[in-house]
């Protein structure tokens, strides 16, 4: 059984810092990891994907993965209050019809 | 323009029902999927359709039977409405099923309420 752990937060942190949302997966197989975001009441959107290890930069978005850990993070530099939501880490694996396994995401909370 | 849509957006209804819900992509993607969010924000895969064909069915009740017309359409249809069907269901698409390329495009979700 896959699983993805994240914290559930909430991740507080004030307007221009760096957040730093962490998470971890279990099934050794995965090969691609993504960052979603979810705002109250909407649909997931996708953030940021990365399928090798070390770190994949996006503007103010940073993907890490370390595969030998099962370690995957997003970092998002100078937080906008815009930038409060949950972030989901999902995974997936690597062969055949593979599907999204999700995490329960970290919530984010940016003040102003 | 809408990419992935879905009717109705919200669903309130009585245990013991049957319901449907929508979903249409105009992405030209092949592979479209159910997934339920619950009330924890649990964001889990119920099906996956790859061209109209059924390609991952996880363990949900059989209750819940998903149907694909055409690949741009993804539906489902639930029968005998319980309680904790409650949740927000998601319709997303994607271009194949490669591990490589999967961003999946969700639709904006239909909220059910079983009373």
């Amino acid at each position: 059984q896959k699983e993805v752990e994240q914290n559930s937060g909430p991740l507080s942190v004030p307007e221009g810092a760096i957040a730093s949302l962490n998470c971890t997966y279990s099934d050794r197989g995965s090969q691609s990891f993504f960052w979603y975001r979810q705002y109250s009441g909407k649909s997931p959107e996708l953030i940021m994907f990365i399928y090798s290890n070390g770190d994949k930069e996006d503007g103010r978005f940073t993907a890490q993965l370390n595969k030998a850990s099962q370690y995957v993070s997003l970092l998002i530099r100078d937080s906008q209050p815009s930038d409060s939501a949950t972030y989901l880490c999902a995974v997936t694996g690597g062969s055949g019809y593979s599907t999204l396994t999700f995490g329960k995401g970290t919530m984010l909370l940016v003040s102003p | 323009d809408t990419a992935v849509s879905q009717t109705p957006k919200y669903l309130v209804t009585q245990m013991g029902n049957d319901k449907s819900i929508k979903c249409e992509q105009n992405l030209g993607h092949d592979t479209m999927y159910w997934y339920k969010q619950d009330s924890k924000k649990f964001l889990k895969i119920m099906f996956s359709y790859n061209n109209k064909e059924l390609i991952i069915n996880e363990t949900v009740p059989n209750r819940f039977s998903p149907k694909s017309p055409d690949k741009a359409h993804l539906n489902l249809h639930i029968n005998s409405l319980e309680l904790g069907d409650s949740a927000v269901y998601f319709c997303a698409s994607s271009q194949g099923t490669s591990f490589v390329s999967y961003e999946q495009y969700f639709g904006p979700g239909t909220r059910l309420t079983v009373t």
